[in-house]
């Protein structure tokens, strides 16, 4: 069974430009989380999607930042504009039915804002 | 609101030393515990859990504890490898309506030399 993946794996950009980062859930997992670590600090809960839909979006930064989870099945994270702060490691995850159930982590996208 | 700290790295060892990573948390409510493990170029791996307090978590040699009465939750080994070295991040699940959004720790690099 493939795991979670997401693409790309490296992004470096101009402050200003706009990126799209998409996650990959393992098949039949509803729950679909974005986490982002930036500059080595604690990993930190972004948003919650349940199928298409946006459980729980109360760590998401700012406006510049819009998740889609079209369909129930991938994600894609977009930041417009992308400012310097937002450079970081953004993971997503995903887990079956039931809220309990473990979370499996993809790789993550490191994000260089320049 | 809730939080995870943890012994602030890099922690270097030698091979068949003992490891101890320490985790103390701050919780309103009885959250379970966790490790997660990142080796190199990977993502995110679910180390091992407790759910309840003093349940002793424990996978490929190494243990943690939930002490509810000093709110940790510290990670052990006997004699860690060179294949041990990676990112360990301790993290609690906050039940929040009913889905476990994760609070993570800010992440104790080890590095483990032959």
């Amino acid at each position: 069974e493939a795991g979670v993946t997401q693409f790309p794996s490296h992004s470096v950009i101009e402050k200003g430009q706009t990126v799209t980062l998409r996650c990959d859930p393992i098949s039949g997992h509803d729950n679909l989380y974005w986490y982002r670590r930036v500059m080595g600090k604690e990993i930190k809960f972004l948003l919650h999607f349940v199928k298409e839909s946006k459980q729980d979006e109360s760590g998401m930064p700012n406006n510049r930042f819009l998740a889609e989870r079209t369909g129930g099945t991938y994600s894609t994270l977009k930041v417009q504009p992308a400012e310097l702060e937002d450079s970081g490691v953004y993971f997503c995850a995903s887990s079956s039915q039931g809220g309990s159930n473990e979370q499996f982590f993809g790789p993550g996208t490191r994000l260089t804002v320049l | 609101g809730d939080s995870v700290t943890q012994m602030e790295g890099p922690v270097t060892l030698s091979e068949e030393a003992f490891l101890t990573i320490n985790c103390t948390y701050t919780a309103t409510g009885y959250p379970s515990l966790f490790w997660y493990v990142q080796y190199p170029g990977e993502g995110l791996q679910l180390l091992l859990k407790a759910t309840k307090a003093d349940d002793k978590g424990s996978n490929k040699g190494f243990e943690a504890t939930y002490r509810k009465e000093t709110t940790s939750f510290h990670l052990e080994k006997g004699s860690v490898q060179v294949s041990d070295s990676a990112v360990y991040f301790c993290a609690l699940s906050e039940r929040s309506g009913g889905y476990n959004k994760l609070i993570f720790g800010a992440g104790t690099r080890l590095a483990v030399h032959p």
